[in-house]
């Protein structure tokens, strides 16, 4: 059974950072892209960022770029995003995302994860 | 960026209604679209992908069709779970956007 399980969220200060995590099981995480998408409240969904299977490949949002990075430990099986920089529109609920077979789009999400950026 | 514009924003709708959901991208992107369904305070659950094709349990009463810029998603007899918001995401290129979302309110 695919499981994602993100740890790390809480809150933090403008300028702050954060390093949340997804912990991963049920699948061979390397063979597939992941990516985190996060939801503002009361809003939609946003992606934020993405990574290929063996972590050579990074993508982000114009949001987010220069502040956020992901990575990947495929020996943990293991999906990070540093958060550097935090500013209050960052407050979201954060969720990681596994991609389909053959590239698909999302076929697993996490439970996902607050982050609140406030002083 | 591609652009996902989805209507309407809302629909009211009654059980057994058949309701239509539209997407439209800002340009083209072959059938590399996806449907998520979300409730209120629960994760998105992803429910076709490639525009027509069902994720594995999801219940055939929803389908999708299009290629290129229009796009929609069906259902066919709504049911009380099927009250929710849906969001059309497009995966041709980074970076990936979402529309802005349908929510299916009870009539």
């Amino acid at each position: 059974e695919v499981q994602l399980l993100e740890s790390g969220g809480g809150l933090v200060q403008p300028g702050g950072s954060l390093r949340p995590s997804c912990a991963a099981s049920g699948f061979t995480f390397s063979n597939y892209a992941m990516s985190w998408v996060r939801q503002a409240p009361g809003k939609g969904l946003e992606w934020v960022s993405g990574i290929s299977g063996s972590g050579g490949s990074t993508y982000y949002a114009d949001s987010v770029k220069g502040r956020f990075t992901i990575s990947r430990d495929n020996s943990k099986n293991t999906l990070y995003l540093q958060m550097n920089n935090l500013r209050a529109e960052d407050t979201a609920v954060y969720y990681c995302a596994k991609d389909g077979e053959g590239a698909e789009s999302f076929d697993y999400w996490g439970q996902g994860i607050l982050v609140t950026v406030s002083s | 960026d591609i652009q996902m514009t989805q209507s309407p924003s809302s629909l009211s709708a009654s059980v057994g209604d058949r309701v239509t959901i539209t997407c439209r991208a800002s340009q083209g992107i072959s059938n590399y679209l996806a449907w998520f369904q979300q409730k209120p305070g629960k994760v998105p659950k992803s429910l076709i992908y490639a525009a027509s094709s069902l994720q594995s349990g999801v219940p055939s009463k929803f389908s999708g069709s299009g290629s290129g810029t229009d796009f929609t998603l069906t259902i066919s007899s709504l049911q009380p779970e099927d009250f929710a918001t849906y969001y059309c995401q497009q995966y041709y290129s980074y970076p990936l956007t979402f529309g802005g979302g349908t929510k299916v309110e009870v009539k």
